[in-house]
């Protein structure tokens, strides 16, 4: 089944503790991103990815590290997370070469907290 | 900034009722406006990808329509259906851009 795999879907941490988000998908898409739900907002960009070793900052990239080193895997990493890094995150991919008019595959989310 | 509108907020329709809710996005330098649907603990899903100005989209009981040269796209659901709740969210991308800009949303509960 071609889906976009986020872990942990639900997370509880504190304040300065280093954090990753891992995203997978198994479609072979070369783009990949990360989008933060907040209430009363739009989902907003924080990093993308054209292909591997590629990212660039999104809108809101403050506070947020990715890597690229597999076409499949784009974790996030929340070197000291803050209380203002709560938030639903999505991870989401799509292929430029089939989906050039950009339709995004979204994962099921993680829900992160820091206190 | 680019500004993505989506109104109402939030609707609550009677089962069997149709309803249309609207999305409003800058009207230069238009490449894509997209829709999804995201049902609670879910993951947002494609409804439409939209690019020509004056297309209409169906799926099922729902269906979307885009105006470019005015900046709006409206998405109908035709008797509306429990299964039918969710948020609905609308995207835009503008030219020369990869990312997404998406609006609010719309959450829409439909009442048995």
């Amino acid at each position: 089944e071609a889906q976009v795999t986020q872990n942990p879907r639900y997370l509880i941490t504190v304040t300065g503790k280093k954090l990753t988000v891992t995203c997978s998908q198994n479609m072979n898409h070369e783009y990949m991103s990360w989008y933060r739900q907040d209430p009363g907002l739009g989902l907003r960009q924080i990093y993308y990815s054209m292909n591997v070793e590629v990212t660039d900052k999104g809108d809101v990239p403050e506070g947020y590290k990715v890597s690229r080193k597999e076409k499949r895997n784009f974790p996030l990493i929340l070197e000291s997370p803050s209380p203002n890094q709560t938030s639903l995150y999505f991870c989401a991919s799509r292929n430029p070469g089939t989906h050039r008019f950009g339709e995004l595959f979204f994962g099921e989310g993680s829900r992160l907290t820091v206190l | 900034i680019l500004n993505v509108e989506q109104s109402p907020q939030s609707l609550h329709v009677q089962e069997g009722d149709s309803t249309n809710f609207t999305c409003s996005f800058p009207s230069s330098n238009f490449y894509a406006l997209h829709w999804y649907r995201w049902e609670t603990a879910k993951s947002p899903e494609a409804l439409f990808v939209m690019t020509l100005n004056g297309d209409e989209k169906k799926k099922g009981r729902i269906s979307a329509t885009l105006n470019t040269k005015e900046g709006y796209s409206y998405l109908y659901i035709k008797g509306s259906q429990p299964e039918d709740s969710a948020t609905y969210l609308c995207a835009f991308r503008r030219g020369g851009a990869d990312g997404l800009t998406f609006g609010k949303g719309t959450h829409l509960i439909i009442q048995p």
